[in-house]
């Protein structure tokens, strides 16, 4: 399997704070990398898609970069509803695997 | 806009089979890739396996021993029956539509989720 892992495992931010989170893979996925903010109680939300691909509907200060074995997720301008679970998941290969999640909280 | 609804039993005695099936709403079954995915505090996020309209499936190789899962076009639905459940098989299930974006050969992001079921293995 490959192995997805992901820092920090938790950060805490202000509002308006620009933060990033980074995930890296145990070998070459090829852009095969999604993010998903996922809160208390609810199934997880994609947010971006192979690599850098912002889903519809959602805000343009999520961005994704990275290529080959690391990968980044980069918030812009932090909003009360950003504070959130954030996690990354490789789909290169089979399982899908995901890293073990980033808690963003308020500072 | 396309929802998805689990269904089944919220408690599964231990070496019984674990039996789900989501229904797929407002779209329909017969393109994309329909994916389980589980949630426990010890393990995190993982992806159990999924099935493709046509019946052709991937599962993960450490649950594919005992792992099945179907797709029924006609009634919009697709299941999942794990045999053999231990305490280690407790976790939310939720089952999800995988798609593969414009130019890219593989599955890709996870778009739509149901909103998960929460099943315990215990006596």
């Amino acid at each position: 399997d490959i192995q997805v892992t992901q820092s920090p495992s938790s950060l805490s931010a202000s509002v308006g704070d620009r933060v990033t989170i980074t995930c890296r893979a145990s070998q070459n996925i090829r852009g095969y990398l999604n993010w998903y903010q996922q809160k208390r109680g609810n199934a997880p939300k994609l947010l971006i898609y192979v690599t850098s691909n912002l889903q519809r509907g959602v805000p343009s200060r999520f961005s994704g970069s990275g290529s080959g074995t690391d990968f980044t997720l980069t918030i812009n301008s932090l909003q009360p509803e950003d504070f959130a679970i954030y996690f990354c998941q490789q789909t290169y290969t089979t399982p899908n695997t995901f890293g073990q999640g980033t808690k963003l909280e308020i500072k | 806009q396309v929802q998805l609804q689990e269904s089944g039993p919220g408690l599964v005695r231990p070496s019984e089979t674990l039996s789900l099936t989501c229904s797929v709403s407002g779209g329909s079954i017969s393109t994309y890739y329909w994916t389980w995915i589980r949630q426990s505090a010890g393990k995190g996020l993982e992806w159990i396996g999924r099935v493709y309209n046509t019946g052709g499936t991937s599962y993960n190789p450490s649950l594919t021993t005992r792992l099945s899962m179907s797709v029924d076009t006609s009634r919009n639905q697709f299941s999942l029956r794990l045999a053999a459940v231990t305490a280690a098989d407790t976790a939310v299930y939720y089952c999800a539509r995988q798609f593969t974006a414009k130019r890219w050969d593989l599955p890709s992001g996870v778009d739509v989720w149901g909103q998960g079921i929460a099943v315990t293995v215990s006596s």
